[in-house]
């Protein structure tokens, strides 16, 4: 079982609708959260943090972390063609002395049809 | 602008051959990674270095090698014992270890001839 688990999609859906993307995963010391955007051939960039449980919005991106249900997610409202990318979940206990790697999820395809 | 530079964006290898894929930063972070990314396998790591002088073996660390002489450069070798290594190579930097925020470079698309 992989410690990161996310559903590679691809996602079709059409201009304005809501997005759901989700990750679960398996280490309960997991307290860093992020989601990152990547375009096509692109390197991926830092869309939301969050750290521990809870919820964090920016714009049209809400965050939310489920510690009990080890489950996150990234909601998109009012979804644009421009949002079309590949989402990639990640996360970390960030101990120090293991690099403070991320371990990411597969990505998710998404794509939103005018 | 700072950033993180990756060169070449494209390269190609032919059997038995190493070859070097670069990354350069200016963003005085001083910690660095490499990541591998397959379709559908999302992100692994290959190595990682904290500090200048100092690297360590990443999940996927077989075949590749590293070194970091100086705090702003990370290159990665792909050797020609790694037999798979067609893959879209990602370098990443972070102030330090312990921070959470995770930058890349562009990538480099690595292929077999």
């Amino acid at each position: 079982q992989k410690e990161v688990e996310q559903d590679p999609g691809p996602l079709s859906v059409p201009e304005g609708a809501i997005v759901s993307l989700n990750c679960t995963y398996s280490n309960s010391a997991f307290q860093y959260f992020m989601w990152y955007r990547q375009y096509s051939r692109k390197g991926p960039e830092l869309l939301m943090y969050t750290y521990s449980s809870g919820n964090k919005e920016d714009g049209r991106f809400t965050a939310q972390v489920d510690k009990s249900s080890k489950y996150i997610s990234l909601f998109i409202r009012d979804s644009q063609p421009s949002d079309s990318a590949t989402y990639l979940c990640a996360m970390s206990d960030m101990i120090y002395n293991q690099g403070g790697k991320l371990i990411f999820g597969q990505g998710t395809e998404l794509s939103v049809k005018p | 602008d700072g950033g993180i530079t990756q060169s070449p964006k494209y390269l190609f290898r032919k059997e038995g051959q190493n070859v070097t894929l670069s990354c350069e930063q200016n963003l005085n972070h001083d910690a660095m990674y490499w990541y591998r990314q397959d379709p559908g396998q999302g992100l692994r790591l290959i190595y990682y270095s904290q500090i200048v002088n100092d690297f360590q073996k990443g999940d996927i660390a077989e075949g590749y090698s590293v070194s970091r002489e100086k705090k702003e450069s990370f290159p990665l070798t792909v050797t020609s014992a790694q037999k798979n290594p067609t893959a879209f190579y990602l370098c990443a930097s972070k102030k330090q270890a312990s921070n959470e925020k995770l930058f890349f470079g562009s990538g480099t698309q690595l292929s077999v001839l």
